[in-house]
C-alpha cells in the first residue's frame, strides 16, 4: 500500500534558526497536504499543493511539491517559539475509494529554544 | 461555534468495558473520519464515511463499530476495551472527493483521549 515517509522525526532548533521537514511518497500523489499539531492540540490544515513543482509561501513558511509529485518539503525561516509543534504531511490515494483515505506521515516534532 | 465537536474529551475506563465517542460537524460536509493517534503521535485512519455510507475500513478490529445516523454525525463504539486501545481518537470531516482530486482539507475535532486501565 501507499506509504508516506517523513524526516526527520525530531528537530530541535534555537529561535531564529531555519527548519525543514521532508516528505516522500512511494507513489505519485495527486496532491499533498500539510498540517500542524500544537502540543496537546489537534491537527490543523496549513496548505494543499496540487501542481508538479509548485511552491507556495505563507509568511515564514515555504512549501514545495516535487516535480515528480512524490516528495514535498516545508521550510520555516527564522523559527519562533510559536512554531513549536508536530508537522505532518498527508497524501491521498489515487484511485477509487482510496481518495477518501488521507495517509499521514509520522510527523516531525519541532521544538524551539528561546 | 465549534466546527467539529467530539465528546467526551477524556475517557478513563477498565479493560473489558464498552465505551462510545460521539462526533458532530456543522460544516455541511459529506465525509467524516475517525483517526487514531498513538503515543508516538502516529495518525492512522480507521474509518471514512460519505453521506452515512462506510467507504474505508482500515482493518480495524470488529470491536470498533462506527455509526453514522446522518451525514453530520459519526459515532464510534468500542466493545471489550483492551490496553492497546489507549490513544487519542480524532474525528474529522471534509468535502466529498471530486473526480481524481482528494477531499481537500480535513477539519479535526479536539480529540478524545481514551485511557484503558
Amino acid at each position: 500500500g501507499q506509504q508516506v515517509m517523513q524526516i526527520p522525526q525530531y528537530q530541535h532548533v534555537q529561535e531564529g534558526e531555519d527548519f525543514t521537514t521532508y516528505c516522500n511518497s512511494s507513489t505519485t500523489l495527486s496532491n499533498i497536504q500539510w498540517y500542524k499539531q500544537r502540543p496537546g492540540g489537534h491537527p490543523v490544515f496549513l496548505i494543499q499543493l496540487v501542481k508538479s513543482g509548485e511552491v507556495k509561501k505563507q509568511k515564514r513558511l515555504t512549501f514545495q511539491f516535487g516535480e515528480a509529485k512524490k516528495n514535498s518539503s516545508l521550510h520555516i525561516t527564522a523559527t519562533q517559539t510559536t512554531d513549536v509543534g508536530t508537522y505532518f504531511c498527508a497524501g491521498p490515494g489515487l484511485s477509487g475509494g482510496s481518495n477518501y483515505k488521507l495517509t499521514f506521515g509520522k510527523g516531525t516534532l519541532l521544538t524551539v529554544n528561546p | 461555534d465549534t466546527a467539529v465537536s467530539q465528546t467526551p474529551k477524556y475517557l478513563v475506563t477498565q479493560m473489558g468495558n464498552d465505551k462510545s465517542i460521539k462526533c458532530e460537524q456543522n460544516l455541511g460536509h459529506d465525509t467524516m473520519y475517525w483517526y487514531k493517534q498513538d503515543s508516538k503521535k502516529f495518525l492512522k485512519i480507521m474509518f471514512s464515511y460519505n453521506n452515512k455510507e462506510l467507504i474505508i475500513n482500515e482493518t480495524v478490529p470488529n470491536r470498533f463499530s462506527p455509526k453514522s445516523p446522518d451525514k453530520a454525525h459519526l459515532n464510534l463504539h468500542i466493545n471489550s476495551l483492551e490496553l492497546g486501545d489507549s490513544a487519542v481518537y480524532f474525528c474529522a470531516s471534509s468535502r466529498k472527493p471530486s473526480g481524481t482530486k482528494s477531499t481537500g482539507e480535513l477539519f479535526f475535532g479536539e480529540g478524545s483521549r481514551l485511557t484503558v486501565l
